[in-house]
């Protein structure tokens, strides 16, 4: 069964304080790895697409990374608006989306 | 990015009465509509596929009759939950992908909280 994995579960950071957030996936044939972003009580808002091993992409504050295995998304110098849940999601062929459980981010200021 | 709109925001509706919940692509057609539930502090979890001129495919654990899905033209899909019951409160979320055939992108809607009292 294709997985997704999210890691932390939550995080806080002070304003200012840069980490990263994991997501691992099974090696089962991926087509695509996905970022959104989800603030509470609102669908989730597209970050990023990553397709394949080395690829990069980045969006003010945000970087996303994709290796064989899992993908990162650093976060630098974060802002109290960055606060919300991030989440992975996996394309392995179709056109279905597995979600990760999320990361549920709090920049504190 | 594209945009996708569901009405209504909210819904608060009494047990064994039926909603609806419509989802539209503003800016795009799509052919494929995905609805999704989520329950609080938890991940979407797919619920059905949503295809234009066709029947919907409803992942396994889904009952069908329950949550009926019609996909009427290329900018519209309606999920009508039947005959609700408290357990059937929660956030539903649609979505499409600008381009069919994945794997691309899915563009979320703002979702729909159901309350059923």
């Amino acid at each position: 069964e294709d997985q997704v994995t999210q890691s932390p579960e939550a995080l806080r950071l002070q304003e200012g304080e840069s980490s990263s957030l994991n997501c691992s996936y099974t090696v089962s044939g991926l087509r695509g790895l996905f970022w959104y972003r989800q603030d509470p009580g609102k669908g989730p808002e597209f970050l990023f697409t990553l397709y394949s091993a080395g690829e990069e992409k980045e969006k003010e504050r945000l970087k996303a990374t994709l290796t064989k295995k899992e993908s990162f998304l650093h976060i630098t110098a974060p802002k109290p608006e960055d606060s919300a849940t991030y989440l992975c999601a996996s394309n392995f062929g179709n056109e279905k989306l597995t979600f990760g459980t999320g990361t549920r981010l709090t920049i504190i200021p | 990015g594209a945009v996708v709109s569901q009405h209504p925001s909210w819904v608060i509706c009494k047990s064994g009465t039926s909603v609806k919940i419509e989802c539209r692509s503003l800016d795009f057609q799509a052919t494929t509509m995905f609805w999704y539930r989520q329950f609080p502090k938890q991940s979407l979890m797919l619920m059905a596929t949503s295809n234009e001129g066709s029947k919907a495919t409803y992942e396994q654990g889904v009952e069908k009759d329950k949550f009926l899905i019609n996909h009427a033209s290329l900018t519209l899909s309606t999920l009508t939950v039947t005959s609700a019951h408290p357990e059937d409160s929660s956030f539903y979320i649609c979505s499409a992908p600008t381009l069919a055939g994945g794997p691309h992108e899915q563009f979320f809607g703002p979702g729909t909280r159901l309350t059923v009292l």
